[in-house]
């Protein structure tokens, strides 16, 4: 089974607004990545975050991680009808594992 | 630099027939993945490539998959006989050998099985 779950399943926001999606696994990670799909594509890296890093900042892309809960955040502030995709988070242990990721629909 | 690239894009098959699919990763870049992502589902990995080696395999239905990476740089992946259950995004990514874990991921096949 897949070791990332992201949630919710879908979010649906307007432009402007912020869209949090939460990542939950269940084994000790190297680190935690974030992917972004739009439709018909392939995954583009968004950002990395190590296990001993607690929040990065990358541009409007904000990801927390608590190893303790064995969960991580990516929060887009200031959203855009061009953030319209699959997010994904890739969990690293010996593989990269992904959950089934976060629909995310920003409305103009 | 130019990107992962996958051929072919699209592909219809009847089941029990074969197929094949090919990846040229990023030039330079070692490791090389197959992953399988099926509709409404994240990827997930068939089989990692370090150069010309077998890294990571234990996901690869072996009895109908193959997929070998000949001199290190191409891949590609087979399908042998082909079940409706396969109809599927197979996706091809590479890495670099830097410290970096990010991977840079191609455009995927889409495989229909009927």
């Amino acid at each position: 089974s897949q070791q990332g779950e992201e949630d919710p399943q879908a979010l649906s926001i307007q432009e402007g607004e912020n869209a949090t999606m939460n990542c939950s696994y269940k084994t000790s990670i190297n680190n935690l990545q974030w992917y972004r799909q739009n439709s018909g594509r392939g995954l583009v890296h968004l950002i990395l975050i190590r296990s001993n890093e607690r929040e990065k900042h990358s541009g409007r892309l904000r990801v927390t991680l608590d190893t303790s809960k064995k969960s991580s955040s990516l929060l887009i502030t200031a959203s855009r009808a061009a953030d319209t995709a699959s997010y994904f988070c890739g969990t690293s242990g010996s593989r990269l594992t992904f959950g089934e990721g976060t629909q995310l629909t920003v409305n103009p | 630099e130019a990107g992962v690239a996958q051929s072919p894009r699209y592909k219809i098959i009847e089941k029990r027939q074969s197929v094949a699919f090919w990846c040229n990763p990023i030039s330079g870049h070692a490791t090389l993945y197959w992953y399988q992502q099926i509709l409404g589902q994240g990827p997930k990995l068939l089989i990692q490539f370090q150069n010309n080696g077998v890294v990571d395999d234990s996901q690869l239905p072996k009895d109908r998959f193959s997929a070998e990476r000949l001199k290190g740089v191409d891949s590609t992946l087979k399908i042998q006989p082909a079940k409706l259950e396969d109809s599927a995004v197979y996706l091809c990514a590479s890495r670099g050998l830097a410290a970096s874990y990010e991977q840079y991921f191609g455009p995927g096949t889409r495989l229909t099985v009927t």
